[in-house]
């Protein structure tokens, strides 16, 4: 099984804070992690990408990092605002004949509020 | 820059129908993997195509099938539809040239009503 957890259906915070999404995994180790946003009715749209032998990677305001011993990713939005409210998605990638192939968690719902 | 292109964007069919989904990849990408979303949940892989043939398959029933043409499109077909079969469906495309891994661009998705 390469079950992926997203622990937090939603996630409320004010403009300006730093929002942090966890994103848990069973079994062994994903050879990377991957996450996306989507907002309603549309397809996921990627973020970041995380190899299982990199700590952390940055990208503006975003952050991610992977704790194989945790067996745990954080997802970081800094000077959160109003338009990152969407539904934030974690995948990790399989192994071998399933490299391909992601296995997403359900997702968390950030709402940002002015 | 055209991205994935879904078609159509809402269908409703019967229990027991037909239903074929089309995709165009985001220019020079030559892989298309398909996902099914159902309502509050991730997507979930069914298939990927590669060089016009199904490389990977998830766990769906055979009712799922798919196909990919010389210029990268790909469609999905799923016969005798379920109730349950209601979902978004999602399409990624992806160019196995940039090499591995690699995030992937997803179109905005066929929602899929069974009544």
């Amino acid at each position: 099984s390469q079950k992926i957890e997203q622990n937090s259906e939603a996630l409320n915070i004010q403009e300006g804070k730093t929002a942090t999404l966890t994103c848990n995994y069973t079994n062994y180790s994903p050879a990377y992690l991957q996450w996306y946003r989507q907002d309603p009715g549309r397809g996921p749209v990627f973020l970041l990408l995380i190899r299982e032998n990199e700590k952390e990677k940055r990208k503006e305001r975003l952050k991610v990092t992977f704790d194989t011993t945790l067996k745990q990713s954080l997802f970081h939005i800094t000077a959160s605002q109003p338009a990152d409210s969407a539904t934030y998605l974690c995948a990790r990638g399989g192994r071998g004949s399933t490299l391909g192939r992601l296995y997403f968690g359900r997702g968390t719902q950030l709402t940002v509020w002015p | 820059d055209a991205g994935v292109t879904q078609s159509p964007t809402h269908l409703i069919k019967t229990r027991g129908q037909q239903v074929t989904l089309r995709c165009s990849p985001k220019s020079g990408h030559d892989t298309v993997s398909w996902y099914q979303q159902a309502l509050g949940q991730g997507p979930q892989f069914i298939f990927q195509y590669y060089e016009e043939e199904e490389r990977q398959r998830g766990n769906f029933p055979d009712r799922f099938s798919g196909h990919q043409f010389p210029n990268y499109s790909s469609e999905l077909n799923v016969n005798a539809l379920l109730l349950g079969d209601s979902a978004l469906y999602l399409c990624a495309s992806s160019w196995e040239g940039q090499g591995f891994p690699y995030g992937y661009t997803f179109g905005s998705g066929t929602r899929l009503t069974v009544v």
